[in-house]
């Protein structure tokens, strides 16, 4: 069984500028979930998936972060605009109905 | 709302040794507990998790862990370490009446084992 994918690995991109990360689920969970790690701070909760809808995205930081799942498939995490505090490592995990997580490798995002 | 402290951001210990890494958490609601561990260049992996019943639970790669409820505790330990067991581990909790299976992470404890 494949496991959950994210792309790219590592992304390096200046102030201001669009970066989209995206994350493949295992086939078959319904629910997807992002995270985020910033430098020396704890892993932090994004939003959360159940299928294509959105269950709860409390964990957002603000409006610069647009979360999407197209047809409750794959799902794409944009920042836009970019800013130095959004660095960190983003998370992606899945799981199915009944539970039971499984992470992703994280993308490394560094904003200079 | 959750929160969890893990109280040692680095443990060094020599390989064959016993290990603790500690673990508090605070919440007003019950909950489920959890251990993951990151190895380098991956992504987080399940220790051992706390549902309910017996408050010792058995892991993975020789992982335990007791569930203290009047403490607010949840300890991992391990009576004699490898080299690969050096990583960085997360205990986390989630709220279990909460629909959407959320995770509150401590900030991560890093065990180096040395030969």
């Amino acid at each position: 069984e494949a496991g959950v994918t994210q792309f790219p690995s590592h992304s390096v991109i200046e102030k201001g500028q669009t970066v989209t990360l995206r994350c493949d689920p295992i086939s078959g969970h319904d629910n997807l979930y992002w995270y985020r790690r910033v430098m020396g701070k704890e892993i932090k909760f994004l939003l959360h998936f159940v299928k294509e809808s959105k269950q709860d995205e409390s964990g957002m930081p603000n409006n610069r972060f647009l979360a999407e799942r197209t047809g409750g498939t794959y799902s794409t995490l944009k920042v836009q605009p970019a800013e130095l505090e959004d660095s960190g490592v983003y998370f992606c995990a899945s799981s199915p109905l009944t539970g039971g997580y499984t992470f992703g490798s994280g993308t490394r995002l560094t904003v200079v | 709302a959750q929160s969890v402290t893990q109280l040692d951001s680095q443990v060094p210990v020599f390989e064959e040794a016993p290990v603790e890494l500690r673990c508090n958490y605070s919440s007003s609601v019950s909950v489920y507990l959890f251990w993951y561990v990151q190895y380098p260049n991956q992504g987080l992996q399940l220790l051992l998790k706390y549902l309910s019943g017996s408050t010792l639970v058995k892991g993975i790669n020789g992982f335990e862990a007791e569930f203290n409820k009047s403490q607010t505790s949840f300890h991992l330990r391990k009576p004699s370490v490898h080299i690969s067991d050096t990583a960085e581990y997360f205990c986390a909790v989630s709220e279990i009446l909460r629909k959407t299976g959320k995770l509150i992470f401590g900030q991560g404890t890093t065990l180096q084992v040395k030969p």
